[in-house]
């Protein structure tokens, strides 16, 4: 069974790094993209950027690139997204999703909350 | 942002049949296929619809998708209570060089 299981919930301080994690299991983690996706309170869904974890190549979308940097382990089956310096705008859910197209399963997410 | 428009509600009653829109461009509903997704906040969205039509296993014959132009829509028939969720449609992006979701739509049962 394909499975991508999530880190838990954060809360951090303005100005705080932070790193997230997405484990995958019952595939081959090489095989398949990861991708991570944002969803504000209340809000739709946001494409931030996709890894391969064969060579962790990155492409990120112009609204979050040189914000979030996303990385990958594939010798523990794990991609990462982290921030250096949060902002109280980076208060959100934040998903990890398999696959370029079509996107066929998601992580449960973790909610990351910026208060200060 | 958003690029794929979605109307922010629907509703039927049990047994129904109500239909979501999905309006797009050239760069991805007209260049490439659309997917579809049931989404609980706080869970994982599950894939409902792919390659504009086809459902993966485990999905409901009621549910079903078409794609005409830059254009899609979601059709749920026999509506049933376990169907309340907001549903997003997707597509690739040949600009983004990523996908690109919809606004979402609420779907509720009355």
């Amino acid at each position: 069974e394909v499975q991508l299981v999530q880190s838990g919930a954060e809360v951090k301080k303005p100005g705080e790094s932070l790193r997230i994690s997405c484990k995958g299991s019952g595939y081959s983690f090489t095989s398949h993209w990861i991708s991570w996706v944002r969803q504000m309170p209340g809000k739709g869904l946001e494409w931030m950027g996709r890894i391969d974890p064969s060579d962790s190549y990155t492409n990120y979308s112009p609204s979050f690139r040189g914000h979030v940097t996303i990385s990958a382990d594939k010798s523990i089956s794990t991609a990462y997204l982290q921030w250096s310096s949060l902002k109280a705008s980076d208060t959100a859910m934040y998903y990890c999703a398999r696959r370029r197209e079509p996107i066929d399963y998601w992580g449960q997410g973790t909610l990351v909350t910026v208060s200060s | 942002q958003s690029v794929l428009t979605q109307p922010p509600s629907a509703s039927g009653t049990p047994g129904q049949r109500v239909t979501i829109s999905c309006s797009g461009s050239g760069s991805n509903i007209e260049s490439n296929t659309v997917s579809w997704y049931h989404h609980l906040p706080g869970t994982a969205p599950k894939l409902l619809i792919y390659s504009n039509n086809q459902r993966p296993s485990g999905v409901p014959d009621r549910f079903s998708g078409s794609k005409s132009g830059t254009s899609a829509s979601l059709a749920i028939s026999g509506l049933q209570s376990e169907d309340e969720a907001d549903y997003y449609c997707a597509a690739w992006d040949d600009s983004l060089n990523g996908p690109v979701f919809g606004t979402g739509t609420k779907v509720t049962v009355l």
